[in-house]
Order: C-alpha cells, then sequence, then structure tokens
C-alpha cells in the first residue's frame, strides 16, 4: 500500500517556459502532500506542503510565484516550474501522507528537470 | 531550528556483514524518526521509523537505535547484501507535523563482494 506516483519521470525544457508535476496517491487519499528538491549528492530539501483545498504553505526562500502548487483532490497535486531556468533544473520529488500522526510518508520517484 | 548529520558520508562493507549507518539530530524536541534508502534516480523508500517513547525497533534485516540523550540514531543492517546498495538518509521531525521532516546528508553505503 501507500504507493505515490509522480509524472513525469524526466522532462527537458526550454529557458523561459513552464513545466507542470504531477503527484498522485494511487491507493490512499492524502491530505496533504510535500514537494522537496534535491540537488546531486545532496539531500531532500523541503520546498513545500501542499494541502487539499487549501493555498501551500513554503519554505522560506522559495518563491511561491515561481514554484505553483495545486492540491485540487485528495489524490493529486501539482508543482509548476514557472518561466523555468538552469538553476531551475533539479530532482523534484513530491511525498504524501494519508494521516500524518500516525503514518509515514512515502515518496514518488521523482522528476528529473533539466532547463536548457 | 533542526540539523541532522551523518556521521560518515561513505561506508563499504564487504556482503554478509552488518552495517551500521548513524546519525545525529540537534533539536531534543524531535519526537518522530525515519530512516529512508535512496538508489539513483529514485524517490526515497521508507525503511523503518522509531518514534521518541521507544529506544529500538527492528524490522526485517533492520533494526533502528534511538539514544535520546545523546540525540543519537542508527541504522542496523544484518546480513548486507549487494541490493542494500544505496545511499540512507535519516530524517527527524515532530509527531502530528510530518511535514517537517528535516533530512540528513545521507550515507552513500557500498557492498561489496
Amino acid at each position: 500500500g501507500a504507493v505515490v506516483s509522480q509524472h513525469p519521470s524526466r522532462v527537458i525544457c526550454k529557458s523561459g517556459t513552464s513545466v507542470k508535476i504531477e503527484c498522485r496517491s494511487l491507493d490512499f487519499q492524502a491530505t496533504t502532500m510535500f514537494w522537496y528538491r534535491q540537488f546531486p549528492k545532496q539531500s531532500l530539501m523541503l520546498m513545500a506542503t501542499s494541502n487539499e483545498g487549501s493555498k501551500a504553505t513554503y519554505e522560506q526562500g522559495v518563491e511561491k510565484d515561481k514554484f505553483l502548487i495545486n492540491h485540487a483532490s485528495l489524490t493529486l497535486s501539482t508543482l509548476t516550474v514557472t518561466s523555468a531556468h538552469p538553476e531551475d533544473s533539479s530532482f523534484y520529488i513530491c511525498s504524501a501522507s494519508g494521516d500524518y500522526n500516525n503514518s509515514p510518508l512515502h515518496f514518488g520517484n521523482g522528476t528529473r528537470l533539466t532547463v536548457t | 531550528g533542526e540539523s541532522v548529520g551523518l556521521h560518515l558520508p561513505t561506508l563499504s562493507v564487504q556482503e554478509g556483514d552488518n552495517s551500521i549507518i548513524n546519525c545525529a539530530y540537534s533539536n531534543s524536541a524531535s519526537d518522530y524518526f525515519i530512516w529512508y534508502k535512496q538508489e539513483s534516480g529514485k524517490g526515497p523508500q521508507f525503511i523503518i521509523d522509531i518514534r521518541s517513547n521507544m529506544d529500538k525497533r527492528q524490522g526485517q534485516r533492520v533494526t533502528v537505535l534511538l539514544n535520546k540523550t545523546v540525540k543519537h540514531l542508527s541504522l542496523q543492517i544484518a546480513a548486507t547484501q549487494p541490493g542494500d546498495s544505496a545511499v540512507y538518509f535519516c530524517a527527524a521531525g515532530y509527531t502530528g507535523t510530518a511535514s517537517k521532516l528535516t533530512f540528513g546528508t545521507g550515507t552513500r553505503l557500498q557492498v561489496t563482494l
């Protein structure tokens, strides 16, 4: 159980374009989803917390207008990287928990974004 | 704030031996800890978790030990196999606020034949 699906797994885009990444909880309802960013050989850094039906909560230093998060249903959250630049190239990973008081976070397999 | 660190960036272990990966955390208020395994190009995979009301928890071939006095936890892998080769992260947080997990820098486990 507790499968989190992320799509696409890889995406290449040109500078200035926008890219949408989807995160789905396949076998449970995720009231809260989280978006992380990971640079090569580094740890995961939390970008934002996505709550179903409300605005996302962004971590300090994360531009909310650049990284748009939408959590329209209990099984889907999207991250849109707007006006992408090469420095946005990274590994983006989502995670979800149905009941974060009692269950651990389960992660998607990540999206490798390359901005050319 | 919370900072979580690992003692060794790379650990090389012979197949069949036991592996011990260590992690230190700074915030004594942390009460929830998780170990994740991450293979190249994939997302972290949950291994085992432990809450602060416990000092030891066992899973299949894995054991997590928590020492709240010195703010240290470890992951022990018994009879390490080549498939265990990966980067292992510890994460610390608070019960009920799992979104605030802080991840350590990671330890790469290399299993040699």
